[in-house]
C-alpha cells in the first residue's frame, strides 16, 4: 500500500524567510497530492494540490514541486508570516483514499 | 453552507461506554471519510462513503465501532465499549467525488477516562 514520508518533522525559520518541507511516497499509481495546514485545536485545511500530469503549481507565496520519478514532492513558502506557523501534512491518494504523512510543525520566529 | 460540520466538538467519558458522533457534510459532496489522528500523526483512514454506501473500510475500524450515512446525507460513527486507546481526534471530510480535493471538519475530540 501508499506510504508517505514526510521531513523534517519540526522545521523553525525566520519571519520573512522560505521554508520548504519534502516528502516521499511509495506507490507509483498515486496521482493526486495534496498539502494541508492544521492549526491548534482545527481540522486540516487544503492550502493547494497538484496532479502528477504537471510538474509544479503555485499560488501566491506557496509552490508545490512534484518530480514522479523520484517519487518526490515538495512545499515551499516564500516570505512566511507569523501566521503561517501550524503543522503542514502532506498526502498522496491511494485508490479513493487519502494516505497522509506525519506532517511538519512549522516555527516562524520574528 | 459553509463547510463540513461536526458534533460534538469535545466528548468525555468513561471506559466502557458508548459514543456517537455526527458529521454534517458540504450539501453538495457525495462522498464522506471518516479518520482517526492521534497527537502527533497524520490523519488515519477509518472508512468512507460515497453517496449512503459504505465503500471501503480500514482495518483500524474494529467490530466496536461502526459508521451510517443514511439518505447519503450526514453520517454517524458509534464506537462502543470504548476503550483508553480510542482517546483521540476524529476527523471528517467530504468532496464532491474521488478526484475532488476533501475538506474537513474541526474533528471531534475524544477522550476516554
Amino acid at each position: 500500500g501508499e506510504n508517505v514520508e514526510q521531513h523534517p518533522s519540526t522545521l523553525s525559520v525566520q519571519e520573512g524567510d522560505s521554508a520548504v518541507i519534502k516528502c516521499t511516497y511509495s506507490d507509483s499509481a498515486s496521482n493526486y497530492f495534496p498539502w494541508y495546514k492544521q492549526e491548534l485545536g482545527k481540522g486540516p485545511q487544503l492550502i493547494i494540490d497538484i496532479r502528477s500530469n504537471v510538474g509544479e503549481k503555485k499560488d501566491q507565496r506557496i509552490a508545490v514541486t512534484l518530480n514522479k520519478t523520484a517519487k518526490h514532492f515538495s512545499l515551499h513558502i516564500t516570505e512566511t508570516q507569523p501566521e503561517d506557523s501550524a503543522v503542514y501534512f502532506c498526502a498522496a491518494n491511494r485508490d479513493d483514499k487519502i494516505i497522509f504523512g506525519k506532517g511538519t510543525r512549522l516555527h516562524i520566529l520574528p | 453552507d459553509t463547510g463540513v460540520s461536526q458534533d460534538p466538538r469535545h466528548k468525555i467519558t468513561k471506559r466502557g461506554q458508548n459514543v456517537t458522533f455526527r458529521c454534517d457534510p458540504i450539501s453538495e459532496h457525495n462522498r464522506l471519510y471518516w479518520y482517526r489522528q492521534t497527537l502527533g500523526q497524520g490523519p488515519e483512514f477509518l472508512t468512507y462513503f460515497q453517496n449512503e454506501a459504505q465503500l471501503e473500510k480500514s482495518r483500524l475500524l474494529s467490530d466496536r465501532f461502526s459508521a451510517e450515512r443514511p439518505k447519503g446525507s450526514f453520517s454517524t460513527l458509534e464506537i462502543q465499549r470504548t476503550e483508553q486507546g480510542d482517546s483521540a481526534m476524529y476527523l471528517c471530510a467530504s468532496s464532491f467525488s474521488v478526484y475532488n480535493e476533501q475538506y474537513f471538519g474541526p474533528g471531534t475530540r475524544l477522550t476516554v477516562t
